[in-house]
């Protein structure tokens, strides 16, 4: 069965803290998701990538397809990053069929 | 305006009701999807669809009907409600990829919904 495996499952951080949420998968996979859902329940996508790596901002996402492994990181942390990070591989086929990994609940304190 | 919409927000029901939650966007994307988010589970897929009366089964499809007769509505209805489909539920959409599959998924609020 394909799964998406992440830690740590609960992260406490000070504000201005580099921050590092691991995700591991079982099988090669077309796609690798990184997803933030805010306290309030809305969902947005972060980033989107099959090799290397992206930054947007101050959020870097990283992937190694031979150790099915990918970081997310967040420098400089701040308060406002407080939220749940879920990773989402897609192992291919037309349909998009993303399995999700149970999301690691960030909190940043001032 | 423009985006994914879901309704409605809330919704409580008694068990054996039939429920119908709505998604409609306006993007225009081929891809829609219909996902539950519950305690101790990631999102899962419930149905998704490709296309205008093209629709598939995921990963949890038992005791819910989907039907994609517009590009841009996906309502999921559950035929007779159960307490253990108490849930948020997710609607996202996705263009396809120029080299085939699907891209970023873009969620819509979620709609809460519980079952008595």
């Amino acid at each position: 069965k394909n799964e998406v495996e992440q830690s740590p499952q609960n992260l406490t951080a000070q504000e201005g803290e580099f921050i590092t949420i691991n995700c591991s998968y079982s099988v090669g996979i077309s796609a690798l998701h990184w997803l933030q859902q805010h306290p309030g329940g809305g969902i947005v996508s972060l980033f989107m990538l099959s090799s290397g790596k992206k930054k947007h901002g101050r959020l870097i996402a990283t992937i190694n397809i031979q150790e099915k492994h990918s970081s997310l990181h967040i420098t400089a942390s701040h308060p406002r990053d407080s939220a749940v990070y879920i990773c989402a591989a897609d192992y291919g086929g037309s349909q998009g069929n993303l399995i999700f990994g149970k999301g690691t609940k960030l909190s940043v304190k001032p | 305006d423009a985006g994914i919409t879901q309704s409605p927000r809330y919704k409580i029901t008694e068990t054996g009701r039939q429920v119908t939650l709505m998604c409609h966007q306006t993007w225009s994307h081929s891809y829609m999807f219909w996902y539950r988010q519950d305690l101790g589970h990631g999102l899962r897929l419930i149905y998704y669809s490709a296309a205008a009366d093209i629709t598939d089964k995921g990963e949890v499809p038992d005791g819910y009907v989907v039907s994609r007769s517009k590009t841009e509505n996906f309502p999921l209805t559950l035929e007779s409600a159960t307490r253990s489909q108490t849930s948020v539920y997710f609607c996202a959409s996705s263009p396809t990829r120029t080299s085939g599959g699907t891209d970023t998924q873009y969620f819509g609020p979620g709609t809460r919904l519980t079952v008595l």
